[in-house]
């Protein structure tokens, strides 16, 4: 299963609204997750069944989305949310990712 | 709480191996896979396979061609990766990661090691 994520990049200011599309390859209902990576660092999990935020993961994060069309929203960007934001299937084996979005503050 | 620590780097030469470790502690062994994931410089993520830790059975991405073995040994909480015939392609951070559906499934990677590099360089 293909997963394709845009942007590659992005960059926005302080407070704006970020939004993030995955587009699955097949049908893949809810089984989809997203994570942050900060440079030098592993992955973390932010959003599992594509809107269930992960425990600790701040409210301005959010994830929507089923079937083939997903987004992932930062409402109210912050300069802690640097990094970049990987979507991922569990519809089927082989998991795969998305390509990543790089996320900068202007 | 739980807690994946990894081996540390290793450089290779080409058309030789490499094994990787994967201590876990903090929760049950036997009713979580285990993820292993890699990340070339500056590119993306790249599920290589998991791995049952109750049985031992895996299940890996294709694209690696039988050079790759995921196993474990129950006794020390430990899963390992080892790659055969490397190329410079194969450099990379490779993470292990636990999923968080207990008991015979697979959803996700919850809880990251930090990743152990590996340069491939004649």
């Amino acid at each position: 299963i293909q997963v394709t994520q845009s942007p590659s990049s992005l960059s926005a200011s302080v407070g704006d609204r970020v939004t993030i599309t995955c587009r699955a390859s097949v049908d893949i209902s809810s089984y989809l997750n997203w994570y942050q990576q900060k440079p030098g660092e592993p992955p973390k999990l932010l959003i599992s069944d594509a809107s269930n935020l992960k425990t600790g993961v701040p409210s301005r994060f959010s994830g929507g989305g089923s079937g083939t069309d997903f987004t992932f929203t930062i409402n109210s960007l912050q300069p802690e949310d640097v990094g970049t934001y990987f979507c991922q299937q569990y519809d089927n084996l082989p998991i795969t990712f998305g390509q990543g979005t790089r996320l900068e503050i202007k | 709480q739980v807690q994946l620590v990894q081996s540390g780097a290793e450089v290779r030469k080409p058309g030789t191996s490499v094994k990787i470790s994967c201590e876990t502690s903090g929760y049950r062994f036997t009713d979580f896979y285990v993820h292993w994931v890699r990340q070339a410089p500056g590119q993306g993520l790249q599920w290589m396979g998991l791995i049952k830790p109750s049985g031992g059975g895996t299940a890996y991405a294709d694209n690696f061609h039988g050079r790759v073995a995921m196993t474990r040994d129950t006794s020390t909480r430990t899963v390992y990766l080892e790659l055969t015939n490397l190329t410079s392609d194969d450099t990379a951070v490779y993470y292990c990661a636990k999923d968080w559906c207990s008991t015979g499934c697979f959803r996700g990677m919850a809880v990251w090691g930090k990743g152990t590099t590996v340069i491939v360089s004649s």
